[in-house]
């Protein structure tokens, strides 16, 4: 079958650096997305990665390994707004997206 | 603001009540998306719509009904719910069928099935 997985909860202090995991086993790959959603609110596109490498975008960056079915977002300097839900989806051979079912972060003073 | 807007954003509903949700984007995509988030759960996609032609449907049970009039609005009706059902429903849209397109979600809606 396929599968996302992905921590369910992680904590960091405002100021640090915080690295998110994710690790799939899906039917073919055809990129790997990160979108970010606050408490009730819509999720919003973070990073979308297709080739092996590392992506930067300001304090937020997505790494790719597709012969290790794995994926991390960077978060540098945090900031109490960035505690959200952070979500991992894999678009799959029929071009199908999988998700993940989300890493809370919870950014402490 | 993500150009994609969701009504109601709340909604509280018996079984034997029938209901529609309303979803309209603004950013003159052709795709449009209704997916499912439970708690502690992953997305589960339930409808793709392709220039408003349904081409996806994940095995939903009939008691959840789509219609997509135009490309710009999607609407999903419910009958004869179970408590399971309860969750937020998100609605999200694309510039084409090809999922590699980033889609923009609208904030849902949160339904309650008592």
């Amino acid at each position: 079958g396929q599968n996302i997985d992905q921590p369910t909860e992680m904590t960091a202090t405002e100021g640090a650096i915080v690295q998110i995991n994710c690790t799939y086993q899906t039917s073919g790959f055809n990129g790997l997305f990160w979108y970010q959603q606050h408490a009730g609110e819509a999720p919003t596109f973070l990073s979308y990665n297709v080739l092996d490498g590392l992506e930067e975008k300001g304090r937020f960056s997505s790494f790719l390994s597709r012969s290790k079915g794995y994926s991390y977002l960077l978060l540098k300097e945090l900031q109490m707004k960035d505690s959200a839900s952070y979500l991992c989806a894999v678009s799959d051979s029929n071009y199908q997206l999988i998700w993940g079912a989300g890493t809370k972060l919870i950014i402490k003073p | 603001e993500t150009g994609v807007t969701q009504t109601p954003r709340h909604l509280v509903m018996g079984m034997t009540n029938k209901k529609s949700l309303k979803c309209e984007q603004h950013l003159g995509h052709n795709a449009m998306y209704w997916y499912k988030q439970s708690a502690k759960k992953p997305l589960e996609l339930m409808f793709v719509y392709n220039f408003k032609e349904q081409t996806e449907n994940n095995s939903v049970p009939s008691r959840f009904s789509p219609e997509c009039p135009n490309s710009s609005h999607l609407f999903l009706h419910l009958h004869t719910l179970q408590p399971e059902d309860s969750a937020l429903y998100l609605c999200a849209s694309s510039q084409g069928p090809d999922i590699t397109d980033t889609q923009y979600f609208g904030p849902g809606t949160r339904l309650t099935v008592l």
